[in-house]
């Protein structure tokens, strides 16, 4: 079945280093969606980013991501990490039937 | 943005008990999911319904396990003979429609089984 790989359970950056959250996945599905969702403490989980069509970079909030249908992956990527974007990380797969399944989730910890 | 509310945020129970766990979804929506997830663990599908119906469910959903949103209302998910291991934060989902799926969730309800 579809599953999502997450490998980093947490990182941890400086502030004002570059962010990069891994995210794989396997599916049968060619029409697969890949999205990342962040969870704040105290707060619901809620959509960061979708995929768009194979190797278009999608952007929202200073995060950006690229799909690679060729090796499998959605990795989410930010120039310059802020103390505000500690949280937990969820990369999820979806088609257009299915409901989406999570990765692991990576925690990402900002320090000053 | 639109809000999904769950009610109550925790819930403590014995082992053996009945559990209805509440969750008001956006408005409009007309898909709604449930996930599990164990402390410390990922994130876990559980149930999909839509039109009255369970659309699709997981290995996880077992037969102590039902749903419904009666005259749309809330949508609940029953847990009856509750088991320790249904010990874990449920998050309720809505979207408003397929292709891609795009969740809209509630903060979760921490469901402890003594």
């Amino acid at each position: 079945g579809d599953s999502v790989t997450q490998k980093e359970g947490l990182v941890t950056l400086t502030e004002g280093l570059p962010v990069m959250l891994n995210c794989t996945y396997q599916t049968i599905y060619s029409n697969a969606f890949l999205f990342w969702y962040v969870h704040y403490l105290n707060e619901s989980p809620r959509l960061l980013l979708k995929s768009s069509t194979d190797n278009k970079r999608t952007e929202h909030q200073g995060f950006h991501a690229t799909l690679h249908k060729s090796s499998s992956s959605f990795h989410l990527q930010k120039s310059s990490a802020q103390l505000s974007d500690s949280a937990l990380y969820y990369c999820a797969l979806s088609d257009n039937n299915n409901a989406p399944r999570f990765g692991a989730g990576t925690k990402l910890s900002v320090k000053p | 943005g639109p809000k999904v509310l769950q009610i109550p945020s925790h819930q403590i129970i014995d082992m053996g008990q009945m559990v209805t766990l509440n969750c008001d979804p956006v408005s409009n929506h007309l898909y709604f999911y449930w996930y599990k997830q164990i402390l410390g663990q990922q994130m876990e599908f559980l149930v999909n319904f839509y039109n009255g119906k369970v659309m699709e469910k997981s290995k996880l959903f077992k037969d102590q396990f039902s749903v419904e949103r009666p005259d749309g209302s809330y949508f609940t998910l029953k847990i009856q003979p509750t088991a320790l291991e249904d010990s874990a934060v449920y998050f309720c989902a809505s979207s408003p429609d397929r292709g891609p799926i795009t969740l809209y969730f509630g903060a979760g309800t921490r469901l402890s089984v003594l």
